[in-house]
């Protein structure tokens, strides 16, 4: 099955700086990967998606995640962090099912903190 | 703008009753999932739907069943809610046939408390 770690429990940068939020995958074939977002008292949001192509992907509210193969990873980036940007993040993979169906495994989150 | 709404925003059931939860999606979306959030377990998935009338078992099926009588609307229901059910539920759907999964839209959420 596949699944994604994300080390961090809580990550704190102050507005301004550059933030990373850390995820690792494990999976067979290529992988198929999310980042989603999830703002106090909200249902998650989806931020942006890996699925083949330019290592670098751009998404919503000024994210981007970078895909690296030999690291296993897709960590998520922003070059200036924002107050607005702390929430609870979550990596997740596409996995395959015996019964070709398809469902989503989600990490168990980071916690994402702007200083002012 | 997809739209996922829930019956409740927060519900407080006692052990033993039956609870129902409640997810409508208006884009017409063929696949709907429930899961359940727990601090420091992530999202895990409990039952899901590719079609209407047809149910998938997730992670963690056991204590809840579900129903899909329509393409829009996915009901989760505890038979009989005990303490450890005690959670966040979320629900989520998205585009894609044949179980081919694009990225999910959730609904707000249901914070369930079982006394």
């Amino acid at each position: 099955a596949q699944s994604v770690a994300q080390p961090e429990d809580q990550v704190n940068v102050a507005e301004g700086n550059p933030l990373t939020v850390k995820c690792t995958y494990s999976v067979s074939g290529n992988p198929y990967l999310f980042w989603y977002v999830q703002y106090p008292n909200r249902g998650l949001q989806f931020l942006l998606k890996y699925i083949t192509g330019d290592n670098l992907v751009k998404g919503s509210y000024g994210f981007e995640a970078e895909f690296n193969k030999s690291q296993t990873s897709f960590h998520l980036k922003k070059p200036s962090a924002l107050v607005s940007d702390s929430a609870l993040y979550f990596c997740a993979v596409r996995d395959r099912l015996s019964g070709g169906y398809q469902k989503v495994t989600f990490g168990t989150g980071t916690k994402l903190q702007v200083i002012p | 703008d997809v739209k996922v709404t829930q019956s409740s925003r927060y519900l407080v059931k006692r052990t033993g009753e039956k609870v129902f939860l409640e997810c409508v999606q208006d884009m017409d979306h063929e696949n709907m999932f429930w899961y359940r959030q727990d601090p420091g377990l992530g999202l895990r998935l409990i039952y899901f739907s590719y079609d209407v009338k047809m149910k998938e078992k997730g992670d963690i099926p056991e204590g809840y069943s579900v129903s899909r009588e329509k393409k829009e609307r996915f009901s989760l229901i505890l038979e009989s809610a005990s303490t450890n059910q005690t959670s966040m539920y979320l629900c989520a759907s998205s585009s894609g046939l044949a179980g081919d999964l694009y990225e999910q839209y959730f609904g707000p959420g249901t914070r369930l408390t079982v006394t």
